[in-house]
């Protein structure tokens, strides 16, 4: 079974631009969590949806918006990009209701270069 | 403010020894508590999921246990080798939106 995919794997942009990340949950998964892991640190959360809602939002700015369309599948999006917006975009599902144990399962995430 | 603190930082060992990673947390009403392995680059791969009304779980060498009351949780490896080497992270599940709180890992070396 396929896991968790996301694309583009690597991009490079400049300062001022927008990028739009994508990501295919497990099979099944309707549950789709945004964590952004800068280096050295541990990731932080910046969105959940399911049922293409929006269900909890970390402390990002509003630079940043995410969607779910009605095959589960998700994109995060970051406008007017800035230098510190560098970072492993990491996209989590997990199955909701009874199947749900709170366990999350990670893609290999985007790496975002901002120059 | 949930607070979740990884000692130590970076551990290097030889090949074979037994080890213990550490985790500490400030608010012990979690749902559950995940272990993570990060390869240099790369996403994160779930090693295991303590629920919060179990002490311990288990899977091959590794064994994790959970301590809320002291908010603590042990990843215990045994035997470890040189494919252990990776990053290692804890992370706390407080309610039902699926946020993760992690803490900033530990860096594992085993060296052959």
């Amino acid at each position: 079974d396929a896991g968790v995919t996301q694309s583009p794997t690597h991009l490079i942009k400049t300062r001022g631009q927008h990028v739009t990340l994508r990501c295919s949950p497990i099979s099944g998964h309707k549950s789709v969590s945004w964590y952004q892991q800068v280096l050295g640190q541990g990731p932080q959360f910046i969105f959940q949806y399911y049922e293409k809602e929006e269900r909890g939002r970390g402390n990002f700015p509003d630079r940043f918006s995410a969607r779910q369309f009605p095959n589960y599948s998700s994109e995060l999006n970051v406008n007017a990009l800035l230098l510190g917006d560098s970072a492993l975009y990491l996209c989590a599902s997990s199955p909701v209701g009874l199947l749900n144990t709170g366990e999350l399962f990670f893609g290999e995430g985007s790496r975002l270069t901002v120059l | 403010k949930q607070e979740v603190t990884q000692i130590p930082a970076a551990l290097s060992v030889p090949e074979g020894e037994n080890l213990v990673l550490n985790c500490s947390f400030t608010d012990s009403a979690i749902y559950n508590l995940q272990w993570f392995r990060q390869d240099p680059g790369k996403g994160l791969t779930s090693l295991l999921l303590i629920q919060s009304s179990q002490r311990e779980q288990t899977s091959g060498r590794l064994n994790a246990s959970l301590d809320k009351s002291s908010g603590r949780s042990t990843l215990y490896i045994a035997a470890s080798q040189p494919g252990d080497s990776a990053t290692y992270l804890c992370a706390l599940h407080r309610g039902s939106n699926y946020k993760l709180t992690f803490g900033k890992g530990t860096l594992l070396t085993v060296n052959p």
